[in-house]
């Protein structure tokens, strides 16, 4: 079991540039979330959803959007990408909000 | 509303010394209540977690948390502080009350232990 993957790991993009992040998971889980890590403020959440073909506006979900065509997958785009948007985004599941989360490695996004 | 407030931002022990880490929240609903840790440059892991069964709840490494409704508090303890320990450590909590699903992370507080 790979548990929770994202891809890239590390990508550096230049303002205006669009990129798609993934998500993927083999746990079965109905929860999935997007986080952006950035010092001093701990994990803000963009957007999550709450099962296959949903999504929900998190903390931060202006600039970003997200798709979730398949219950495995946890899409995250960057339509036009902004220096603000450097930060560590990490990806996470969950059988339910009551339940732990299994976190990604993260991806490192510089935004030049 | 819901909210999450981890009392100090860092903390410095020394190695086998107690590790005291505060969280307090706010919560109209029964709340779960997650500690997670995160290692320089890695991903995050669960230590523990409460979830309205037994107060006292046992984690990972040694590490445990107590449930006090009454001071709504869930501070992070462990009597004796390892090198290993140094991390990022961040509090949630969740409450999952039909219309009112929220969940919210501390900002963390940094622990260093020294030798």
């Amino acid at each position: 079991n790979a548990g929770v993957t994202q891809t890239p790991k590390f990508r550096v993009l230049k303002t205006g540039q669009s990129m798609t992040l993934l998500c993927a998971q083999d746990m079965n889980h109905e929860y999935m979330y997007w986080y952006r890590q950035d010092p001093g403020m701990g994990l803000r959440l963009i957007h999550y959803s709450v099962g296959e073909g949903t999504t929900a506006k998190g903390e931060v979900p202006d600039g970003y959007n997200v798709s979730r065509l398949k219950k495995q997958n946890f899409l995250l785009g960057l339509e036009s990408a902004a220096p603000s948007q450097t930060s560590v985004y990490f990806c996470a599941t969950a059988r339910d909000l009551s339940y732990e989360q299994y976190f990604g490695p993260g991806t490192r996004l510089t935004v030049t | 509303a819901q909210s999450v407030t981890q009392l100090d931002s860092h903390v410095s022990v020394s190695e086998g010394t107690p590790v005291l880490l505060r969280c307090n929240y706010s919560s109209s609903y029964s709340p779960s209540l997650f500690w997670y840790v995160q290692h320089p440059n890695k991903g995050l892991q669960l230590l523990l977690k409460y979830t309205s069964a037994a107060t006292l709840v046992k984690g990972i490494n040694g590490f445990e948390a107590e449930f006090k409704k009454s001071e709504t508090s869930f501070h992070l303890t462990k009597p004796s502080a390892h090198m290993s320990d140094a991390a990022e450590y961040f509090c949630v909590v969740t409450t999952n009350a039909g219309n009112n699903r929220k969940l919210i992370w501390g900002l963390g507080t940094s622990l260093a232990v020294n030798p």
